[in-house]
């Protein structure tokens, strides 16, 4: 069964300052990897997807993805923090196999100090 | 395109009562999914369908009943409901084929208040 391990469950990052969340997943046979980001009583919003090709993925807002096999992770990272990046963001792994099926990391939230 | 719709937005239930969950979307996407979300948690699958008349269970499916007469709608019944449902409720749908990858497009959420 796939799963996601997110390690952090807050972060708090100065305005200007990078961020960088971590992300792991157990699966079996090549992952489709996704990070969304929720804002407070929104939906989910997709920031970035892994599917295949190059493992530096770029995403909205800025944001990027690094995915390393070897490793079993997929970590977002942003180089300089707005304070509107203050939310909830989910690391999510599916497969075309399992019927599209996602399983999520229990997410990170990120405070964003001015 | 709207996208994916949910109604109700914020609805309470009394402990027993039954209510169904509205999720609709205009995108002609194949699968559909619904997903709770309890508070500080994930995101944890309750049922999806991967096309019209085909429904199969999640992670957590007990108390909760779906059905799929049309590629547009997926609704979700709650027959009795209980304290532990309570949560929020995101419904989600994409496109099969490698056009559409796997990207899930989300609804904006039922928050589910069960007292």
């Amino acid at each position: 069964a796939q799963s996601v391990t997110q390690p952090d469950i807050h972060i708090t990052v100065s305005e200007g300052a990078s961020l960088e969340l971590r992300c792991n997943y157990s699966y079996g046979a090549t992952p489709y990897l996704f990070w969304y980001v929720q804002s407070p009583g929104q939906g989910l919003q997709l920031l970035l997807k892994y599917f295949s090709g190059d493992t530096l993925v770029q995403g909205i807002k800025g944001f990027e993805a690094e995915f390393k096999r070897s490793q079993s992770s997929f970590n977002l990272r942003k180089p300089s923090v707005h304070w509107s990046d203050a939310a909830e963001y989910f690391c999510a792994v599916g497969a075309k196999a399992a019927g599209n099926k996602l399983t999520f990391g229990g997410g990170t939230r990120v405070l964003v100090k001015p | 395109n709207a996208g994916v719709t949910q109604t109700p937005k914020f609805r309470i239930l009394k402990i027993g009562q039954s209510m169904t969950l509205q999720c609709t979307q205009d995108m002609n996407h194949n699968y559909m999914y619904w997903y709770r979300q309890d508070p500080g948690m994930g995101l944890k699958l309750i049922y999806y369908s991967v096309g019209a008349g085909i429904t199969d269970k999640g992670e957590v499916p007990n108390g909760y009943n779906v059905s799929r007469s049309t590629t547009e709608d997926f609704p979700l019944r709650l027959e009795l409901a209980a304290p532990s449902q309570t949560s929020v409720y995101f419904c989600a749908s994409t496109a099969t084929g490698t056009s559409g990858s796997g990207t899930q497009y989300f609804g904006p959420g039922t928050r589910l208040t069960v007292l």
